[in-house]
């Protein structure tokens, strides 16, 4: 199956924890995204990157980190900065970030809450 | 960061009923894009838009490009049930932000059998 894959799909993060959501995906794409969602609110992006070893902070950066190691995979920390981490994280790709006519497709999400 | 501005915030309809949502920019866009968002689930591409005045359907759905490249508009004929769900747009802009998406607060639509 082709596709994004985010894990796991609901998580719990403990105060001053660092948490690390997984996004994998296999459509050879060179271009992933990071996006937070809040209720009733569109998305907004935390973190991309265009190419293995390389990432561009979004528009909510703070209190987030990202790495991008290989090719197929952009795992999100969120840590102990992120005062306010509570939301739905969507990781997508796109075959090349810089692009026109750039789609982007997503994964599932994952749910982040604090206890 | 840009955020489109999309309305209705939300809507509840009859099954049957047709359905117009838009967003509009204060930037122009050379693409926009229509998804679907099921709850708990990720957004799904419903059509893509890449020329100013294109009108292009998907089925039950028809989305049209503005003439001035800051706005789109969705339609939904003859809703059904499963249409259930928060439509969001999004818009791409040239230059060094080429490649970005900027999206809508989203629809919220619900239909009532």
């Amino acid at each position: 199956d082709g596709g994004i894959t985010q894990s796991p799909k609901y998580l719990f993060r403990k105060e001053g924890q660092n948490v690390t959501l997984s996004c994998e995906q296999n459509l050879n794409h060179d271009a992933m995204y990071w996006y937070r969602q809040d209720p009733g609110q569109g998305l907004r992006l935390i973190y991309y990157s265009q190419i293995v070893n390389d990432f561009q902070k979004g528009d909510i950066a703070e209190g987030y980190s990202v790495s991008r190691e290989k090719k197929e995979s952009f795992p999100l920390t969120v840590t102990s900065a992120q005062k306010n981490p509570t939301a739905f994280y969507l990781c997508a790709s796109s075959i090349a970030g810089g692009l026109a006519k750039n789609i982007q497709y997503f994964g599932a999400g994952t749910r982040l809450s604090v206890l | 960061g840009q955020q489109l501005n999309q309305s209705p915030q939300s809507m509840f309809i009859q099954e049957g009923e047709d359905v117009s949502m838009n967003c509009t920019s204060s930037s122009i866009f050379n693409t926009w894009l229509w998804y679907k968002q099921d709850p708990g689930e990720g957004p799904v591409l419903l059509i893509a838009l890449y020329k100013a005045g294109e009108l292009t359907s998907n089925g039950r759905l028809t989305a049209q490009f503005g003439i001035t490249r800051k706005d789109s508009f969705l339609n939904i004929s003859a809703s059904i049930p499963s249409d259930v769900g928060i439509y969001f747009c999004a818009g791409q802009g040239g230059g060094s932000t080429l490649g970005r998406l900027y999206f809508g607060r989203g629809t919220q639509l619900t239909v009532w059998p």
